[in-house]
């Protein structure tokens, strides 16, 4: 199976400066269709799981555009180019291209 | 717009099952998988296993192979996950997310019901 890691695991932030979290697997994620199978995802407090990114850097709908992923093969890379203070919450890459999809631990942020 | 609706909060018993429910509401389940997705407190999220309604194909975690049924009612487009022999461990919130496997166009579990919490205690 696919082992999906962060770092770090907790990110103390400040609004309006630059956050960055890291996600690595221990196995390719580039399809040979040479698309990346990695999202991200945001849990806010007592919320269900969002999704903000997929295929490593195509972001959602509706997804601001404050919110980048770029990446290839096992080392991927969320940034937040200003963080505002409703993005705090636990930040979660999970890979999609083999089954079963595994999910990284998970990065808590905080102001 | 499309969403999902889970059944409500459970309390079992240890060696009990849990059935819990996601109906999906805006859209069909033609060539859309419904995935299952747990929260563990203090775990993150951890994936159980999907099914894709349309063929009937259900892919689980080997973690769960042997606990865990997923089904599909096609007819109410509502999506059912049990896990059998409860444990205190299984505690968590459970949930559904659409997931496009199947479609050929993959973008990203979107969207999640709102969770189902499982409370499991003697």
């Amino acid at each position: 199976d696919v082992v999906m890691t962060q770092f770090p695991l907790s990110l103390p932030v400040s609004p309006g400066e630059p956050a960055s979290i890291s996600c690595r697997s221990n196995q390719s994620l580039l399809h040979s269709n040479r698309y990346n199978y990695l999202d991200w995802y945001l849990q806010k407090p007592g919320k269900s799981p969002q999704l903000l990114i997929f295929l490593a850097s195509h972001r959602a709908s509706g997804v601001p555009d404050r919110f980048s992923g770029s990446g290839s093969g096992t080392e991927f890379t969320l940034e937040i180019s200003r963080v505002e203070a409703e993005d705090v919450g636990v930040y979660y890459c999970m890979q999609a291209l083999q089954t079963p999809p595994a999910f990284g631990p998970g990065t808590k942020v905080h102001i | 717009q499309v969403q999902l609706v889970q059944s409500g909060a459970e309390v079992k018993k240890p060696g009990s099952s849990v059935k819990v429910s996601c109906k999906v509401s805006g859209d069909t389940f033609r060539n859309y998988a419904i995935t299952w997705v747990r929260e563990v407190p203090g775990q993150g999220l951890e994936w159980m296993g999907r099914i894709l309604p349309i063929v009937r194909r259900v892919d689980q975690s080997p973690k769960f192979q042997g606990r865990v049924t997923i089904t599909a009612d096609k007819s109410t487009s509502t999506a059912y996950m049990e896990l059998n022999r409860l444990r205190p461990e299984d505690t968590a919130v459970y949930f559904c997310a659409r997931d496009p496997k199947g479609s050929g166009n993959y973008i990203g579990l979107d969207p999640w019901g709102q969770g189902t919490p499982v409370m499991v205690s003697s």
